[in-house]
């Protein structure tokens, strides 16, 4: 069965202090990863799509790595604004629909 | 440009109301989704339209329905709604639907409480 999992439910950072979230999928083959951000009462805004393992992406303080089997976002340097939920999705070859995890909070303290 | 547009913002009804929000991209893309969302959880697939014909319905209660006028609107008429219909609605839209990458993009949502 697909399955997506994201470590930890929450994280509260310092501003500055670097980290990485952590998001584990299992899937019938892989077809695209997806990361999202979303803020309070708003819709998901689309990050990254990662395809293959060994795949990076960037976007200011933000960093995507895929593996075969997770996925890190790590966030450098955080500032307050960079507080969010970030989500992750994976599409199988199986079934087109996106699967999602949990999500992860993320709070960023001045 | 990236932006889908969802109308209105917020929407208080009663259980016997009919209502309907409405979903606007004009990205060019051909597959569009409405999705329910609850507090602290991610968001629920409840339809998908590819080239403006209904692909799949989720299992969806029948109080809910939905349109695709054209390939760049998308509409979910409610009625005889439940206060555990209460959510967040999102809106979203891909380049195609099916086996294909499936890189969504999401409207800001419609806040829907049922009374």
């Amino acid at each position: 069965e697909d399955q997506v999992t994201q470590s930890p439910e929450a994280l509260r950072l310092q501003e500055g202090e670097s980290s990485s979230l952590n998001c584990s999928y299992t899937v019938s083959g892989l077809r695209g990863l997806f990361w999202y951000r979303q803020d309070p009462g708003k819709g998901p805004e689309f990050l990254f799509t990662l395809y293959s393992a060994g795949e990076e992406k960037e976007k200011e303080r933000l960093k995507a790595t895929l593996t075969k089997k997770e996925s890190f976002l790590h966030i450098t340097a955080p500032k307050p604004e960079d507080s969010a939920t970030y989500l992750c999705a994976v599409q199988g070859y199986s079934n087109y629909q996106l699967i999602w995890g949990a999500g992860t909070k993320l709070i960023i303290k001045p | 440009d990236t932006e889908v547009t969802q109308t209105p913002k917020h929407l208080v009804m009663g259980m016997t109301n009919k209502k309907s929000l409405k979903c606007e991209q004009h990205m060019g893309h051909r597959a569009m989704y409405w999705y329910k969302q609850k507090a602290k959880k991610p968001p629920e697939l409840m339809f998908v339209y590819s080239y403006e014909k209904l692909s799949i319905n989720e299992s969806v209660p029948s109080r809910f329905s939905p349109e695709c006028p054209n390939s760049s609107l998308l509409n979910l008429h409610l009625h005889a709604l439940q206060p555990e219909d209460s959510a967040l609605y999102l809106c979203a839209s891909s380049q195609e639907a099916g086996l294909s990458y499936n890189e969504q993009f999401f409207g800001p949502g419609t806040r829907l409480t049922v009374l």
